[in-house]
């Protein structure tokens, strides 16, 4: 069964510093979104990408993040320079498109800022 | 504005025993309804969904949940657990097409043998 796959699972980073956190979607897949849970806490919407821009960010998407889709086939979300707050799981989804309403997630990386 | 509750933050059963995790929504406008699961270092795994068709909808691993309207529920069964439905469960309402899904904040299900 076709996966997302995210890399790394696990990162470690000093406040300040910039992470980019990769994905890579389905491959016939259009549609392409970056959630967030904060421990203890719901899952969240970050950004959804679609034909190479962003479609729809939330208020926690602020200038900090960036998303970009190099090469056709990584979606990466890229945060600038990371604070405290940002300690959470990441995930990438990706959904085929119009008509198809449903999101495949990868397992997620995680993102501890020291 | 849409919103999901689950009402249970933990819920324990024994292997062989029903399982029922709740959920309550709400919505402006006709939701799609979804159970997401997800197993230790694994990602979301879409159990099933809802999306205005038959109330009662099948999902994998023999869940199923019924929409109900009038209570605005979207519930979670399964006749009998087994140990491998130990894991966090998620119910993820959305009403704008599907790009932004509103989570609720997880049920952790605990089988004991």
């Amino acid at each position: 069964e076709p996966e997302v796959t995210q890399t790394p699972s696990h990162q470690v980073t000093q406040m300040g510093q910039e992470v980019i956190l990769r994905c890579v979607p389905i491959s016939n897949h259009l549609y392409f979104y970056w959630y967030r849970q904060i421990l203890g806490q719901k899952v969240e919407f970050l950004v959804s990408f679609y034909n190479n821009e962003i479609s729809e960010k939330s208020e926690i998407f602020d200038d900090q993040f960036s998303v970009e889709r190099p090469d056709g086939s990584n979606f990466t979300l890229k945060i600038r320079s990371t604070k405290l707050e940002d300690s959470a799981m990441y995930f990438c989804a990706s959904r085929a498109g119009s008509g198809a309403n449903v999101l495949t997630f990868g397992a997620g990386s995680r993102l501890t800022v020291l | 504005a849409q919103s999901v509750t689950q009402l249970d933050s933990h819920v324990s059963v024994s292997e062989g025993t029903p399982v029922l995790l709740r959920c309550n929504y709400s919505s402006s406008y006709s939701p799609s309804l979804f159970w997401y699961v997800q197993h230790p270092n694994k990602g979301l795994q879409l159990l099933l969904k809802y999306t205005s068709a038959a109330t009662l909808v099948k999902g994998i691993n023999g869940f199923e949940a019924e929409f109900k309207k009038s209570e605005t529920s979207f519930h979670l069964t399964k006749p009998s657990a087994h140990m491998s439905d130990a894991a966090e469960y998620f119910c993820v309402v959305s009403e704008k097409g599907y790009s932004t899904l509103t989570f609720g904040k997880g049920t952790m299900l605990l089988v004991s043998p």
